[in-house]
């Protein structure tokens, strides 16, 4: 079985500042790791996801996440927020091999003060 | 390539009525998923499909929703008799192979 855990229901921050979002995960095997965005009353489009090859990676408008095995950890960090990065985002496991239904996180919602 | 699919956007049914919720996933994808979204809540699993097969429904209610991807057409979610506990945000996903699930739009279902 697997979890997500996303510490922090709302993170506000200054545009400009550091966007920095949690994200553990518990699972008894390898995992698949993404986090997706989503706008108001839209679907889920994905951000970046980790699939076992190099533990940083990169996604779309300037984000980015590393893997960290012994801290059970992916958290999702961007240098510089933007007015349109506001926006609710969710961490997901599964399982890698099997790879059927994500497990999501309770979802953290990122305000950007001007 | 179109994205994936969803119709209706909104749908508003009484209680007891019945409401389908259809899902085109994208073009070469095999593989579906149905996930619901309950208000301030992340999204749960429901059911994972290829085409005419169901391959995992443990997120599924046990009674009242079935859902189905036949051989031609879109996936269906249907739920009957429904009640006021059934609004939410019903989200289906489709991928290319077992690994990233890309979302439609969502229904947004309000039972009156």
């Amino acid at each position: 079985a697997q979890s997500v855990t996303q510490l922090g229901s709302h993170v506000s921050v200054s545009e400009g500042a550091l966007v920095l979002l949690r994200c553990n995960y518990s699972s008894s095997v390898p995992p698949y790791l993404f986090w997706y965005v989503q706008y108001p009353n839209q679907g889920l489009q994905l951000l970046l996801k980790y699939t076992s090859a190099a533990t940083l990676v990169k996604g779309i408008n300037g984000f980015e996440a590393e893997f960290k095995k012994s801290e059970t950890s992916f958290h999702l960090t961007k240098p510089s927020a933007h007015m349109s990065d506001a926006a609710e985002y969710f961490c997901a496991v599964t399982l890698r091999g099997s790879a059927r239904q994500l497990t999501f996180g309770s979802g953290t919602q990122l305000t950007v003060l001007p | 390539n179109a994205g994936v699919m969803q119709n209706p956007r909104h749908l508003v049914r009484r209680r007891g009525q019945e409401a389908r919720l259809r899902c085109s996933p994208m073009k070469g994808h095999s593989h579906v998923y149905w996930y619901r979204q309950l208000p301030e809540e992340g999204l749960k699993f429901m059911v994972y499909l290829q085409k005419e097969n169901i391959i995992d429904e443990s997120g599924m209610p046990k009674e009242r929703f079935s859902a189905e991807f036949p051989k031609e057409g879109p996936s269906i979610l249907r739920i009957q008799q429904v009640v006021r506990g059934d609004s939410a945000a019903y989200f289906c996903a489709s991928s290319p192979r077992l690994e990233t699930q890309y979302f439609g739009p969502g229904t947004r279902l309000l039972v009156l």
